[in-house]
This record gives C-alpha cells, sequence and structure tokens, in this order.
C-alpha cells in the first residue's frame, strides 16, 4: 500500500478486556516496529520484527503484550486482561533496510488505546 | 542502553526568526540520528535525518548538525512558517539494531 496503515483507529476497552492492534505496512518493508506513546510523551520501542522473526521483544512492558507477524507483512499487537496504565497511542513503523544501514521509518496514524 | 535528552521542551518563535532544538545521547555507538514533526493526532513524519559520518545536513529551510565528540545533534529551522507549528522529537540508533530511541519531545509554536 501506499503508506502503514493500523486498525482500528480508536480503541475503548473495560478493564480486564483483551484488545488485539493491526498493522499493514507498506508492501515489501522488511522491519516492523511498534511503539507505545503516552500522553505528552515520546514513542518508546515494544517490539521488532524482520520479516517474520521477532528480532527484539525487550520493550514489552509485561507478559499481557504480545506480538505477531507470522506472514512477514501484517502484524498483530495483542494486549491481555488491559490495565489503565496501557492506554496510550500504539504507533506501528516499517522501513526497507538494505541490512548495511538505518533507513528512516514510515509510522502509521496509530491506534489511540482508551482502558475505562 | 541509549538514553536521549531533548530541550528544550517547549519553545515559541517569532514568524521568520530561527528555532533550534538540542538533543544529546548516552550510547557512543549510535550513528543514526532522525528527526520527526508530529502534528497534533497525527503521526510522526521524518523531516530530516543525519549520519555519523557527516557533521551537517541541509534541506531547505532545516538543518541537522552533529557533534559525536560532545555526543550532541541539533534540529536548525531558519525562516519560520506558521506551519512549522508542532512537536518536534529528536531520536538516534546504530547499525544493526534499528530499534530507536526517542527524546522527549519539544513543542514548537510559530507566533504569526
Amino acid at each position: 500500500g501506499a503508506g502503514v496503515s493500523q486498525s482500528p483507529r480508536y480503541k475503548v476497552a473495560k478493564r480486564g478486556q483483551d484488545v488485539a492492534l493491526r498493522c499493514d505496512p507498506i508492501s515489501g518493508h522488511v522491519s516492523l516496529f511498534w511503539y507505545q506513546q503516552a500522553l505528552g510523551q515520546g514513542p518508546e520501542f515494544l517490539t521488532y520484527f524482520q520479516n517474520e522473526a521477532q528480532l527484539d521483544k525487550s520493550g514489552l512492558p509485561s507478559d499481557r503484550f504480545f506480538a505477531e507477524r507470522p506472514e512477514g507483512s501484517v502484524s498483530t499487537l495483542k494486549i491481555q486482561r488491559t490495565q489503565q496504565e496501557d492506554s496510550a497511542v500504539y504507533l506501528c513503523a516499517s522501513s526497507s533496510p538494505t541490512g548495511e544501514e538505518n533507513y528512516g521509518y514510515t509510522f502509521g496514524s496509530g491506534t489511540r488505546l482508551t482502558v475505562v | 542502553g541509549e538514553n536521549v535528552e531533548q530541550h528544550p521542551s517547549t519553545l515559541s518563535v517569532q514568524e521568520g526568526d530561527s528555532a533550534v532544538i538540542k538533543c544529546t545521547y548516552s550510547d557512543s555507538a549510535s550513528n543514526y540520528f532522525p528527526w520527526y514533526k508530529q502534528e497534533l493526532g497525527k503521526r510522526p513524519q521524518l523531516i530530516i535525518d543525519i549520519r555519523s559520518n557527516v557533521g551537517e545536513k541541509k534541506d531547505q529551510r532545516i538543518a541537522v548538525t552533529l557533534n559525536k565528540t560532545a555526543k550532541h545533534f541539533s534540529l536548525h529551522i531558519t525562516e519560520t512558517q506558521p506551519e512549522d507549528s508542532a512537536v518536534y522529537f529528536c531520536a538516534a540508533s546504530y547499525f544493526g539494531n534499528e530499534k530507536l530511541t526517542f527524546g522527549t519531545g519539544t513543542r514548537l509554536t510559530i507566533i504569526p
């Protein structure tokens, strides 16, 4: 596609509910990232995929957070038993590195999750 | 891990004047430094980036400078316009690890 697409755009979840956030990266982009952006803060790294391999999940805040990218394209970030502190914008980004240099990300518009 | 500090947190500039935002980083292995602009409710957009093999890069009214010895880099916007009003984030990463560490952001307001 022309850009990184995320859905849903907004999600309101009751505390304890499970949610699934979808990211559709730019076609052909090998690398996919998830970031969490709290209100008034910079994005914070959650996890990173290269194709279907999850190479880094060091930023996932707890074992309630799980991400997958089974076919190396679309990715899903799942949050189980949501808590109020999970309220944030979840940003997905993709890039197309050659393996030799970093390239700038293209971010999606994000999913704003509100846990009530 | 990497730590990126960004200053100031807010900046108001008269239209037509210049704006400068500064960032410092902690990991001397970092070698890629992008800047993102985020308008209210929108996605961060890459506006300029610099790699550690150069000291300065320009793109029209925007420039970024890098001082590897001091581990700091700066964004310079000249001839500011109202549409420059946004939150700007600096970030850092290093070869072999594309994970970006972001600064806390600078809210830039251009006063007409």
